[in-house]
């Protein structure tokens, strides 16, 4: 277990619907990544909050947005959904985010289809 | 960019066989090496971590050595077991980067047959 929660364990919706994916850090821990994986892109960053602040976006999609609350929760909000959305969404937790010597601790990830 | 390379899987060895995951890198600086594994059903697990050239991480059997000369972080374990079947991921991260994003290569799925 290494301390991330991440709720829905799994998600089914329709096209064009809208999904609010959450996860909940280590207890102490400032960063949280979110990442997409899918089979045939792999495993995608999409985007970096820390502190409440975003730091650093990677392919995420204008359909998509994300954000950290003050009890450091974060949820990333997936809009105007497609068939091509569907894949497994991992969140991840660091302590600090500078120095890149500090290694991610993932949750179990959600499971989206979109049908 | 930073990328991360690593060998296309599948690969499939026989129990106590010799394993050998090969991962190769590109990046600017002095990046942190990392290899993560994703059992079936879960998510990514940090295996093990290399912070600076000639570290070798170790863990549960596995480990890799930082080269820096030859830009690789090549995973060995000398006995592989059942259990051990899951997707490897090597990874660095950018530690001169304002933001500690950690790049991932495509993953190696690893099947162990008994």
């Amino acid at each position: 277990d290494s301390g991330v929660t991440q709720t829905p364990k799994h998600l089914i919706t329709a096209t064009g619907q809208r999904v609010t994916l959450r996860c909940s850090p280590r207890s102490g821990d400032l960063s949280v990544y979110w990442y997409q994986q899918s089979l045939d892109q792999g495993l995608q960053f999409l985007i970096q909050y820390y502190n409440g602040e975003e730091r650093a976006k990677g392919n995420i999609l204008e359909r998509f947005s994300a954000q950290q609350f003050p009890d450091l929760h974060s949820e990333l909000n997936l809009s105007s959904l497609e068939l091509g959305d569907s894949a497994l969404y991992f969140c991840a937790s660091s302590p600090r985010v500078a120095s890149g010597a500090y290694e991610q601790y993932f949750g179990p990830g959600t499971r989206l289809t979109v049908t | 960019g930073n990328s991360v390379t690593q060998m296309e899987g599948p690969v499939t060895l026989s129990e106590e066989a010799f394993l050998t995951i090969n991962c190769t890198y590109t990046a600017t600086g002095y990046p942190s090496l990392f290899w993560y594994v994703q059992y079936p059903g879960e998510g990514l697990q940090l295996l093990l971590k290399a912070t600076k050239a000639d570290d070798k991480g170790s863990n549960k059997g596995f480990e890799a050595t930082y080269r820096k000369e030859t830009t690789s972080f090549h995973l060995e374990k000398g006995s592989v077991q059942v259990s051990d079947s899951a997707v490897y991921f090597c990874a660095l991260s950018d530690r001169d980067s304002s933001a500690s994003k950690i790049i991932f290569g495509s993953g190696t799925r690893l099947s162990i047959r008994p």
